[in-house]
C-alpha cells in the first residue's frame, strides 16, 4: 500500500538555525513528489514538485531533494514568517490522486 | 501560480442543513478537480475525485448521497453536504488538477471551515 511518512511531527527553531524536515515514500513507482505549505486556516500551498532520484528544487531559503525512498525539505537560516506545517505527498503512476503525509509543524522563533 | 477559488470560507449552520461549497479554478482548465476533508492537527483526507462531465469517485468509508460532487464545467466543482450534523464539521478543501494523466501539482482552494450546531 502506498504510504507517505513525515518527521519529525513538529519542529521548533531559532530563527537562522538550519534543518532539515523528512518524507519517507513506499509508493508503486513514484510518478511525482510534492511539498506544500500550509498556514493555519488555509489551503495548502504548492512549493515543488521532483519527480526522479537526485533530483534538487530550490526556492529562497527552501531546497528540496529527492532520493527513492525519501524526500527532504532542507531550511537554510528560517525566518519566523517561515513558520507553517509543510506536508509532502506522493502520486503513484497510473494514479490522479496524492498520498498526503500528516505534515511537520515548523515553528522559528526570533 | 494556479488560482483555485473556494466558497464560502466559513458556514455555520443548523443541524438538518444541507451546505454547497463551490470550488473555481480562475486561471485553468481543470479537468479533474479533488474534495479533501481536514480535521484539526491531521492531514488531508481525500474524500473524492471529480472528472468534468462525469460521475466523481469516492474513497472508501464516504457516503456518496451525503456527499453530492457536481463538475459540470472545466472551472467548477460544487461539493454538497446535505442534512448536515455536528459530525459532519470540519475543513473542507478542494483542488484542481489537470488531467487524468498529469504529474502536475494540484493547486487547492483556501477551505471551507464548516460548523453543524
Amino acid at each position: 500500500e502506498d504510504q507517505v511518512t513525515q518527521s519529525p511531527e513538529a519542529l521548533r527553531l531559532q530563527e537562522g538555525e538550519s534543518s532539515s524536515l523528512n518524507c519517507s515514500y513506499t509508493v508503486s513507482g513514484l510518478r511525482g513528489l510534492f511539498w506544500y505549505r500550509q498556514d493555519p486556516g488555509k489551503g495548502p500551498e504548492f512549493l515543488f514538485t521532483l519527480y526522479s532520484a537526485g533530483e534538487e528544487k530550490e526556492k529562497e531559503r527552501l531546497k528540496a531533494t529527492l532520493t527513492k525512498k525519501e524526500s527532504f525539505l532542507h531550511i537554510t537560516a528560517p525566518k519566523p514568517e517561515d513558520s507553517a506545517t509543510y506536508l509532502c505527498a506522493v502520486q503513484a503512476y497510473g494514479f490522479n490522486k496524492f498520498y498526503f503525509g500528516s505534515g511537520t509543524k515548523l515553528n522559528v522563533k526570533p | 501560480g494556479a488560482v483555485v477559488s473556494q466558497h464560502p470560507s466559513r458556514v455555520i449552520c443548523k443541524s438538518g442543513t444541507s451546505v454547497k461549497i463551490e470550488c473555481r479554478s480562475l486561471d485553468f482548465q481543470a479537468t479533474t478537480m479533488f474534495w479533501y476533508r481536514q480535521f484539526p492537527k491531521q492531514s488531508l483526507m481525500l474524500m473524492a475525485t471529480s472528472n468534468e462531465g462525469s460521475k466523481a469517485t469516492y474513497e472508501q468509508g464516504v457516503e456518496k448521497d451525503k456527499f453530492l460532487i457536481n463538475h459540470a464545467s472545466l472551472t467548477l466543482s460544487t461539493l454538497t453536504v446535505t442534512s448536515a450534523h455536528p459530525e459532519d464539521s470540519s475543513f473542507y478543501i478542494c483542488s484542481a488538477g489537470q488531467g487524468a494523466n498529469s504529474n502536475q501539482p494540484q493547486h487547492f482552494g483556501d477551505g471551507t471551515r464548516l460548523s453543524i450546531l
